[in-house]
């Protein structure tokens, strides 16, 4: 079964670059024509889709977000990347990754990322 | 704010019978996009209860169900159970935005 698990700091400051990898295990992340996608939960709120990777390296983000994203791939660890440049306070979030094409069919533990002094 | 439109909170008493609607727009759910709902418990992964609208993976009870109609999509709990008690979401795909939208969440309260 295929598992997904997010890893990075907890805590970032205002300004500053958010980094977070999705290690994938239990499969190849380059079999299935899986969306490997980046998704956020700000306290209290709704779930919000920041933006996605395919294995070819092809991208698309949230509109909302796109001059600050940035997700990338590394078939050969098994991973793929958020890099969220310029954050805010009201950045903070629980992040998750997440696999699938029209659906979720894998969703990481999700971890949360405070940003603040 | 949510794409997708969710009553914040339902409540029901064991036995009961609760329903949990999910309303979109013509760019995502009313395009034909078919919708997604999951179970949240707090510090766990979302678990899907149905995916294609209606469909059940393996496991899930056939106490939860659902349907879609034009822009709209519901899910729907019979027999309620302690258990249920859990926050519930949709998502579907929107052309516009170009990726996965979501409801805003609803909290289940088993009475």
């Amino acid at each position: 079964q295929v598992q997904l698990q997010e890893s990075g700091p907890g805590l970032v400051k205002p300004s500053q670059t958010l980094s977070l990898t999705c290690t994938v295990s239990g499969g190849s992340i380059l079999s299935g024509s899986y969306y490997w996608t980046w998704i956020r939960q700000p306290a209290g709120k709704g779930l919000e889709w920041i933006g996605r990777i395919d294995t070819s390296g092809s991208t698309e983000y949230n509109p909302s977000l796109m001059s600050r994203v940035t997700i990338s791939v590394d078939t050969s660890k098994n991973q793929f990347s958020l890099n969220l440049n310029s954050v805010t306070a009201a950045d903070t979030a629980v992040y998750y990754c997440a696999g699938g094409r029209w659906r979720v069919d894998y969703w990481g533990q999700g971890t949360l990322v405070t940003v603040s002094t | 704010q949510s794409v997708l439109t969710q009553p914040p909170s339902v409540s029901g008493a064991p036995g009961q019978t609760v329903t949990i609607s999910c309303t979109g727009s013509s760019s995502n759910i009313g395009t034909g996009y078919d919708v997604h709902w999951y179970q949240h418990l707090p510090g766990a992964a979302p678990k899907m209860l149905l995916y294609g609208n209606t469909n059940r993976p393996s496991g899930v009870p056939d106490r939860f169900s659902g349907s879609k109609s034009g822009t709209s999509a519901s899910l729907a709990i019979t027999g309620l159970q302690a258990e249920d008690e859990a926050d519930y979401f949709c998502q579907s795909y929107d052309a516009r935005l170009g990726g996965w939208v979501f409801g805003g969440g609803t909290k289940l309260t088993v009475l």
